[in-house]
């Protein structure tokens, strides 16, 4: 069965350092989504995309995050300089078309930042 | 506020007993409604997903229920298993939130105890 697939699966970093994730959708799906999840807490929208193109990023907290996907294919959110508050789960997940599809989530990357 | 309101927060129960999980939504309207379970450390899994239509579905032990009239949304355990143990977050999608953006609850954590 296909899956989302994310890396690393922890991440222990200090502040003000760089950290970046990366996420391989299932093939095919054109949608991918970014988010970040508090202990506790469901998930948060960061950014969306539609193939290559952003098309949901209100929620992304731009002067530190960025995420591209330049070819359509997988995904990269980098985090620069990570905060203390930025530690937390950060889920990717992909969906077949961005009109109400299922939405298949990977394992997810836990962020801790010292 | 959130638009998607769980309880119990959390709970424990006894291996092989039931329990029942309650969502309180106010999206509307709605496209669907879908019940995910997070185990510690890993991404959401979708579980049931039903439209604004259905009345209940099941997956196994797993069967969920929607009233749209009330907005209210619940999901039964059956017979629990400790591999239950988890986190059981209600999701809801709307139209007019656009590209596929989703309301997550907090999540109701369950602990089944031998």
């Amino acid at each position: 069965e296909a899956e989302v697939a994310q890396s690393p699966r922890y991440k222990i970093t200090e502040k003000s350092q760089a950290v970046a994730f990366w996420c391989d959708p299932i093939s095919g799906h054109a949608t991918l989504y970014w988010y970040r999840q508090i202990l506790g807490q469901g998930p948060e929208l960061l950014v969306q995309f539609q193939d290559e193109s952003v098309v949901d990023d209100s929620q992304l907290p731009k002067d530190r995050f960025s995420a591209e996907r330049l070819k359509g294919v997988d995904s990269t959110l980098k985090i620069q300089p990570a905060e203390l508050g930025d530690s937390a789960m950060y889920l990717c997940a992909s969906s077949l078309l961005m009109d109400g599809n299922e939405q298949y989530f990977g394992p997810g990357t836990r962020l801790t930042v010292t | 506020k959130n638009q998607v309101e769980q309880s119990p927060q959390s709970l424990i129960i006894l291996e092989g007993k039931n329990c029942t999980l309650q969502c309180n939504y106010t999206v509307s309207p709605f496209s669907n409604l879908r019940w995910y379970k997070q185990d510690t450390g890993r991404g959401p899994v979708s579980l049931t997903i039903m439209t604004f239509s259905e009345n209940t579905k099941s997956n196994g032990r797993y069967t969920a229920t929607l009233d749209a009239d009330t907005k209210q949304s619940s999901l039964h355990i059956t017979a629990s298993q400790l591999s239950d143990s988890a986190s059981y977050i209600c999701v809801v999608s709307a139209p007019w939130y656009g590209n596929n953006r989703l309301a997550f609850g907090k999540g109701n954590q369950v602990v089944v105890i031998p």
